[in-house]
């Protein structure tokens, strides 16, 4: 099946740090995926998108990277706050019209 | 522009009973969107629309059905409630015209069934 997996268990960072959470696919080769963030009792919110042609792409304190040989992308947050603290989650498109999520990874920040 | 709207917020309902979930989106989008997200589960495709007057199952529609109504409301139905429906559903809403194909969510419905 065509999966993607991000890391069930929360991290726990330090205010001042980068975070770093992986998003790895299998068996398929996305054209671009997105990043959500989602806040407790909320819906989640879009981020950021890269596509399979872009190794970097940045958004304020935000970096996505998609390194395709690794099926993996990684999501940054650089001088990390405690307002940064949410679960975020990473999906891919499997057709047209159809997404598919990660089951998202829990950030705290502490300060 | 209130975004996505869902109807209610919160339900509890005994095992058999029925009710609709709805959602509106004043974006003027082609596509919307039924999930369920449970723990550490994430989030599951119930539902989709692509367009007015399509449909399509996702990952896990059995016990649902869903109606596009017009391009600004797509419903759920709960038909016979069970234990295992019990989760929080969101709406979301995406139009065709977006260079991101961003997803736009409404703010849950909570639901529990006894």
């Amino acid at each position: 099946s065509q999966k993607i997996e991000q890391n069930s268990e929360a991290l726990n960072i330090q205010e001042g740090k980068t975070a770093t959470l992986t998003c790895n696919y299998t068996n398929y080769s996305p054209a671009y995926l997105q990043w959500y963030r989602q806040d407790p009792g909320r819906g989640p919110v879009f981020l950021l998108l890269i596509r399979e042609n872009e190794k970097e792409k940045r958004k304020e304190r935000l970096k996505v990277t998609f390194d395709t040989t690794l099926k993996q992308s990684l999501f940054h947050i650089t001088a990390s706050q405690p307002a940064d603290s949410a679960t975020y989650l990473c999906a891919r498109y499997s057709s047209a019209s159809k997404i598919i999520f990660g089951s998202g990874t829990r950030l705290s920040i502490r300060p | 522009n209130a975004g996505v709207t869902q109807t209610p917020k919160f339900q509890v309902l005994k095992t058999g009973q029925s009710m609709t979930l709805q959602c509106a989106q004043d974006m003027n989008h082609n596509s919307m969107y039924w999930y369920r997200q449970d723990p550490g589960m994430g989030l599951r495709l119930i539902y989709y629309s692509a367009s007015e007057g399509t449909t399509d199952k996702g990952e896990v529609p059995n016990g649902y059905n869903v109606s596009r109504l017009n391009k600004r409301e797509f419903s759920l139905r709960l038909e016979s409630a069970a234990p295992s429906q019990t989760s929080v559903y969101f709406c979301a809403s995406t139009s065709s015209d977006s260079a991101y194909n961003e997803q736009f969510f409404g703010p849950g419905t909570r639901l529990t069934v006894l």
